[in-house]
């Protein structure tokens, strides 16, 4: 059974770049896309972006300038990078195995980890 | 505002069958592109209900079932249980964003 834990600081400051890390058990990164997915608070689900496990990636246009995708397969583990937060950018956020290509499904999901952007 | 348009909230009473829709564009359901759904129940992660426009995976109840039509999939609900209230999303490509949408998300509630 895959499973999917993210991990990273759940308190960012204005200005500064959020880091996540998804660690992948139970199967191989290898052959797949993995997406990052957010919900902020009392809002939907609104897709960040994926990347191939070769590497190759693609994001949601409105962050596209702020994020970075990238993957370890030596560690199974892919990461999110958004720069410059804001307030805006609080929200639970979500890894996810993609399948299917680009028009695919997410069908294992992470917990989720919670983050607030404060000062 | 979402790319994939589906009611706020849909209401049912137990036993009953409810649908939820999710209406695109030509830009992605419309224009050929699939629709996959996923309910999130309280403080848990989504989860997968329906790929494809029509797949359930394995494990998911034969009472949810979706399906697609010109420019919008729906999601049926049919005997209706107390613990399918939960927040159900659709979610498609879009060619105009090259990238993944979700629609806003659609409340369910069993009275």
């Amino acid at each position: 059974q895959v499973q999917l834990q993210e991990s990273g600081p759940g308190l960012v400051k204005p200005s500064e770049t959020l880091s996540l890390t998804c660690t992948v058990s139970g199967g191989s990164i290898r052959s797949y896309y993995w997406s990052w997915i957010r919900q902020p608070p009392g809002k939907g689900l609104e897709w960040i972006g994926y990347i191939y496990y070769s590497g190759s990636t693609n994001y949601n246009p409105s962050l596209k300038s702020r994020v970075t995708i990238s993957v370890d397969m030596s560690k199974n583990q892919f990461s999110l990078k958004l720069s410059s937060v804001t307030a805006a950018d609080t929200a639970r956020y979500y890894c996810a195995r993609h399948e299917g290509g680009r028009n695919g499904w997410c069908d294992y999901w992470g917990q989720g980890t919670l983050v607030t952007v404060t000062s | 505002q979402s790319v994939l348009t589906q009611p706020p909230s849909v209401s049912g009473a137990p036993g009953q069958r409810v649908t939820i829709s999710c209406t695109g564009s030509s830009s992605n359901i419309g224009g050929g592109y699939d629709a996959h759904w996923y309910q999130r129940l309280p403080g848990t992660a989504p989860k997968l209900l329906i790929y494809g426009n029509t797949n359930r995976p394995s494990g998911v109840p034969d009472r949810f079932s979706g399906s697609k039509s010109g420019t919008s999939a729906s999601l049926a609900i049919t005997g209706l249980q107390a613990e399918d209230e939960a927040d159900y999303y659709c979610q498609s490509y879009d060619t105009r964003l090259s990238g993944s949408v979700f629609g806003g998300g659609t409340k369910l509630t069993v009275l």
